[in-house]
């Protein structure tokens, strides 16, 4: 499709609890981003693949934290024992290109996001 | 370490009139600059980017300026419109990078 899927829109967990997003890129491209959006608008990058390989993770918590982009199956973030300060939006974003601008124009769709409240 | 800014959260223009956005930045390594907006329960969308190799650009009307000595750069819009109310951020990036970097978002009502 030509929109970046990402189920749930709502999640709630309890703390201690897991917690998986999901995300379906736009057919045909090969780079999927995560992104966080924590209180007061701030993004803060996560993790991106090209195709099924981490292609860059210097923003994801070593901890907890985990994603997956396996073929033929939507992208997933994972966050075990979640804590309350997991709390957030997460935006998938994905991408023809590897980066978020080139050559030939901009290269981000985002998705509308995962609302998670840890309780 | 915010190494983009936007320090105004909100913002209110009348409908006709020019709105002006500003956001400043920390790291002189950014060579690319986008601002997108964003509506409730929806993912951000891009507006408009500009390289750093120029100091304007201009889509309809939006335009965004970059003030590269200063680290600073701003999104004018005019007219102004009742449907540009949402939240603005802006963003920056190095050139071979992947990831962006956003600013905190001005909340922008244009009252009709």
């Amino acid at each position: 499709g030509e929109e970046v899927a990402q189920t749930p829109k709502h999640l709630v967990r309890g703390e201690g609890q897991k917690a998986k997003l999901y995300c379906a890129p736009i057919k045909g491209h090969s780079y999927v981003f995560w992104y966080q959006q924590v209180l007061k608008n701030e993004f803060k990058f996560l993790i991106s693949f090209q195709n099924e390989n981490v292609f860059d993770e210097t923003g994801m918590p070593k901890e907890r934290f985990s994603a997956k982009c396996l073929p033929n199956s939507p992208c997933s973030l994972e966050i075990q024992a979640t804590k309350l300060e997991d709390s957030a939006v997460y935006f998938c974003a994905s991408s023809q290109f590897g980066v978020a601008v080139s050559n030939w124009g901009y290269g981000y769709t985002f998705g509308s996001g995962t609302r998670l409240t840890v309780v | 370490d915010q190494q983009v800014k936007q320090n105004s959260p909100s913002l209110s223009v009348q409908e006709g009139r020019i709105s002006i956005l500003n956001c400043d930045y920390t790291n002189s390594m950014f060579d690319y600059f986008l601002w997108y907006k964003k509506y409730p329960a929806e993912g951000p969308t891009f507006l408009i980017s500009i390289s750093s190799i120029k100091d304007k650009n201009e889509d309809g009307r939006f335009t965004v300026f970059l003030n590269k000595s200063a680290k600073h750069l701003s999104l004018h819009i005019v007219p102004s419109q009742p449907g540009d109310s949402a939240v603005y951020f802006c963003a920056a990036l190095q050139t071979g990078a992947n990831n962006l970097f956003f600013g905190t978002g001005t909340r922008l009502t244009v009252i009709p």
